[in-house]
């Protein structure tokens, strides 16, 4: 069946330090690609997305490109702030599998000063 | 504008018990999602409700099942509760039904069996 595998976390990185957090997936069909970002107090919220492959999802700086050959999603940002830290999920939605959402289970970042 | 709502934010009950969760979708919205989030399992998705129909249920059990009503809110009804039922349960909505919609959370109603 569809899966998301994510990165364990938690992840500490000093400001300014590139970031990526990887992300491949396993899928029947062509599925539908997400980041969704949990900050601190607040619900969850989507980062960015890509619905083919090839296309690449922005937002905030971060960046991510769905990879069909290599089955992944890996999200990358050049310079992290304090701001960023947060919890980061990898999703997929698949309608070959009768239209489900599958999430992975989150990877904590803290950026410190 | 008001995101979505969620009530209650948290509940107690006793195994064996009935919990009912309600969810008020973003205005405009027609589609909702509930998924479980237990403890280092990430998200689990449970149920998906476009226009007062079901579309799509998760690998939960029957005793998981749910409604959405004319106004688009929706009720999450689990039965026989079970210890590993204790979770968080979220609710999401998207304007329209469909795999690439952007999902919009709600801050979740904390369930705990005992």
């Amino acid at each position: 069946g569809d899966s998301v595998t994510q990165m364990e976390g938690p992840v500490t990185l000093s400001e300014e330090a590139f970031l990526t957090i990887n992300c491949t997936y396993t899928a029947t069909g062509y599925p539908s690609l997400f980041w969704y970002v949990q900050y601190p107090g607040e619900g969850l919220q989507l980062l960015l997305k890509a619905t083919k492959a090839d296309d690449k999802g922005s937002n905030k700086g971060f960046e991510a490109t769905y990879r069909k050959e290599t089955t992944s999603f890996h999200l990358e940002k050049g310079s992290v702030q304090v701001s960023d830290s947060a919890v980061y999920f990898c999703a997929l939605s698949d309608g070959a599998t009768g239209n489900q959402f599958y999430f992975g289970t989150g990877t904590s970042l803290t950026v410190i000063p | 504008e008001a995101g979505v709502t969620q009530s209650p934010t948290h509940l107690i009950k006793t195994r064996g018990q009935q919990a009912t969760l309600r969810c008020s979708p973003i205005s405009g919205h027609t589609s909702v999602y509930w998924y479980q989030q237990a403890l280092g399992l990430g998200l689990q998705f449970l149920l998906w409700y476009d226009e007062g129909e079901e579309r799509n249920r998760g690998n939960f059990p029957p005793r998981f099942s749910g409604r959405q009503f004319p106004n688009y809110s929706s009720e999450l009804n689990v039965n026989a509760l079970e210890l590993e039922d204790s979770a968080l349960y979220l609710c999401a909505s998207s304007l329209e039904g469909g795999l690439r919609e952007t999902q919009y959370f709600g801050p979740g109603t904390r369930l705990l069996v005992l």
